[in-house]
């Protein structure tokens, strides 16, 4: 049982690139969330999945887009990287009132 | 949103108990009471949860006011290993799913919990 993971690890991107942050999870979670965290602002949510083929704006989603198109997969995409979306990224999965969250991906946009 | 407060810091010696604090004053009556920890270069990492009880489990114990304007973590027995920030955080519930959490779970700053061996 894996839980929650997350691909890739690490990744240096420059201004105007694309790319996609996976997230698995093997415990039949429906709902799935990706945050960021930055250096004294805590974790903020990106945007938040209730279920496959669903997808919901959290509190900073501008710059990102989404897809969940199986159960256990959550993409994260940023499709015109900027400097400001350097960051430590963690998805997360739920089963009620517990949230499982991966080892995170750590992205720097130059 | 509902928000917390937290020291920024706290220090405690091994094999002691540590009572982390968090006030809530502004909770609404159907907002579950969240803790995670996250150690350094990890994500984070579930504690406990509670709504007006008190809560233990194996890695700690929730005590809620019983206003619910305040909570305290307390990790029974301090190790080495329980070194990390805390969050405590707050929780509405879904809207269509019986009262359970959808898990909006806003992190805020956190209490860092240094360990003394």
């Amino acid at each position: 049982n894996a839980g929650v993971t997350q691909t890739p690890k690490f990744r240096v991107l420059k201004t105007g690139q694309s790319m996609t942050l996976l997230c698995a999870q093997d415990m039949n979670h429906e709902y799935m969330y990706w945050y960021r965290q930055d250096p004294g602002m805590g974790l903020r949510l990106i945007h938040y999945s209730v279920g496959e083929g669903t997808t919901a704006k959290g509190e900073v989603p501008d710059g990102y887009n989404v897809s969940r198109l199986k159960k256990q997969n959550f993409l994260l995409g940023l499709e015109s990287a900027a400097p400001s979306q350097t960051s430590v990224y963690f998805c997360a999965s739920s089963y009620l009132e517990t949230k499982f969250f991966g080892p995170g991906t750590r992205l720097t946009v130059l | 949103d509902a928000k917390t407060t937290q020291p920024n810091s706290m220090e405690s010696n091994e094999e002691e108990p540590v009572h982390l604090p968090c006030n809530h004053s502004t909770i609404s009556g159907t907002d579950y009471i969240h803790w995670y920890r996250q150690l350094p270069s990890q994500g984070p990492e579930y504690v406990i949860h509670g709504l007006t009880s008190n809560v233990n489990n194996r890695m700690a114990s929730l005590a809620i006011a019983e206003d619910r304007k305040s909570s305290t973590l307390i990790l029974h027995r301090a190790t080495l290993r329980d070194a990390a920030v805390y969050y405590c955080i707050l929780s509405s519930p879904r809207p269509n799913a019986g009262g359970t959490s959808y898990g909006k779970l806003t992190f805020g700053q956190g209490t860092i919990l240094t360990v003394h061996p």
